[in-house]
């Protein structure tokens, strides 16, 4: 199974300014029909996630432009320009190259 | 609006049954696969299993596999998880989540809790 690990675990903000986080995959999430299936999704307390970037860097609709992703081969990043208040929650990575699909432990972002 | 209801839940004995349903709305049942993905509580997120548009393919995690089967029927826009032989630590919430042609998981039902315990 491909283990994807979230660094950090946790990561206080400030309103207004950037947030980063990465996440690795064990295995290269090899390209097949040119594109790496990588997602980012985003947990707000109480609430189901929510898809935020599919295929390592499309914003899915809806998504503010403030989030963006980006990566290739097992190293991948989701970021945050500015973070708002409503940004709080986890935030998770998650592979479907192959099965079984497979989650990071997840991120908590929270406002200092 | 394109949605996905959960249903089901409850709270069963170790070694005990349960299914859950999943109504679809709001969009081309028929088109899609569906994936059940669980949360247990406090933790993070784990795939559970995936079933093709047309229910020509499954896939389990291997935690679940040879005691839960997903299926579905597509005129009746219902996607069903079949949970036997339940064990304390299937304790979780269960989303029903489409997927998407670019293989996203797009849409996420809100979730209907099982507690395993005895």
């Amino acid at each position: 199974d491909i283990v994807m690990t979230q660094t950090p675990l946790s990561s206080p903000v400030t309103l207004g300014q950037p947030a980063s986080i990465s996440c690795r995959s064990s295995e290269s999430l090899v390209p097949s029909d040119g594109n790496i299936y990588l997602s980012w999704l985003q947990q707000r307390p109480g609430q189901p996630p929510r898809l935020l970037i599919y295929k390592t860097s499309q914003r899915f609709s809806g998504v503010p432009d403030r989030f963006s992703g980006s990566g290739a081969g097992t190293d991948f990043t989701l970021k945050i320009s500015r973070v708002e208040a409503e940004d709080v929650g986890v935030y998770y990575c998650m592979q479907l190259t192959q099965f079984p699909h497979t989650f990071g432990q997840g991120t908590k972002l929270e406002i200092k | 609006q394109v949605q996905l209801v959960e249903s089901g839940g409850g709270v069963v004995q170790p070694g005990r049954s349960l299914r859950l349903s999943c109504a679809a709305s709001g969009f081309t049942f028929s088109s899609h696969g569906i994936h059940w993905v669980r949360q247990a509580p406090g933790k993070g997120l784990e795939w559970v299993a995936v079933i093709w548009y047309d229910g020509s393919n499954k896939y389990y995690a291997d935690s679940v596999k040879g005691r839960f089967t997903i299926s579905r029927d597509n005129p009746k826009n219902t996607l069903w998880l079949q949970m036997n032989s339940l064990r304390v630590e299937d304790t979780a919430v269960y989303y029903c989540v489409r997927w998407a042609d670019n293989r996203a998981m797009d849409v996420w039902g809100q979730g209907t809790t099982v507690t395993v315990s005895s």
